[in-house]
């Protein structure tokens, strides 16, 4: 079955950069774009952007532009979502998930917390 | 940019039908998915390309889409059914994914 296992939690400065990362199984990891959802405190999903694992093409949500980085690792189906210049509205936790051929978001990771704090 | 909005919440006694609007311009010309979030878990998908099932979630999950208005229709509520739900579609246009503003169900 798919699984999407992120990385564990991380505490961060404010300027500081934060990398998380996500680790596909059960399926070909190059044959569906990788998208990351961020979750604040109570708040609603929003969405950071998108990464085509074969090409490593991407797309952006544009509050994000020039801040975000998403990579992958196609040795290891692993997929990584960079985030700089932190501030505490950064706090939240960050989602992977693949995005179907409808553009569903069929499965998801577990989450990752990123907390920004001095 | 487009924009997707939902009622913030919806109360239901169980075994009654719960109905969850997301509203949209056009919203009928794009492929709905609904997700379900629970408390401290990840969003689940309930249903795909508007009115589609994955496999192994109830029946009782149902979805419509025309106009401008998409549904998400629960029937039969039960307790563990108490949840938020989003709708999302993908914007061709932008090539964005876009939420809803997700909705608070509260079974009574």
């Amino acid at each position: 079955q798919v699984q999407l296992v992120q990385s564990g939690a991380e505490v961060k400065k404010p300027g500081a950069s934060v990398k998380v990362s996500c680790k596909a199984s059960g399926y070909t990891f190059t044959s569906y774009d990788i998208n990351w959802v961020r979750q604040a405190t109570g708040q609603g999903l929003e969405w950071m952007g998108w990464m085509n694992p074969n090409s490593g093409n991407t797309g952006y949500a544009q509050k994000f532009q020039g801040r975000v980085t998403m990579t992958r690792n196609t040795s290891i189906s692993t997929a990584y979502m960079e985030l700089s210049s932190l501030r505490s509205e950064d706090t939240a936790v960050y989602y992977c998930a693949p995005r179907g051929r409808f553009g569903d978001l069929t499965s998801w990771g577990q989450g990752t917390l990123v907390t920004v704090s001095s | 940019s487009y924009v997707l909005t939902q009622p913030p919440s919806v109360s239901v006694a169980p075994g009654q039908t719960a109905r969850i609007t997301c509203g949209g311009n056009n919203i009928g010309s794009k492929s709905v998915h609904w997700y379900q979030q629970k408390p401290g878990q990840a969003p689940v998908l309930v249903v795909y390309d508007d009115s589609d099932r994955p496999s192994g979630i109830p029946e009782r999950f149902s979805g419509s889409n025309s106009g401008n208005t998409a549904t998400l229709t629960i029937s039969r509520v039960e307790a563990g059914d108490e949840a938020d739900y989003y709708c999302q579609v993908w914007d061709s246009s932008s090539d964005h994914q876009v939420f809803g503003t997700g909705t608070k169900v509260t079974v009574l």
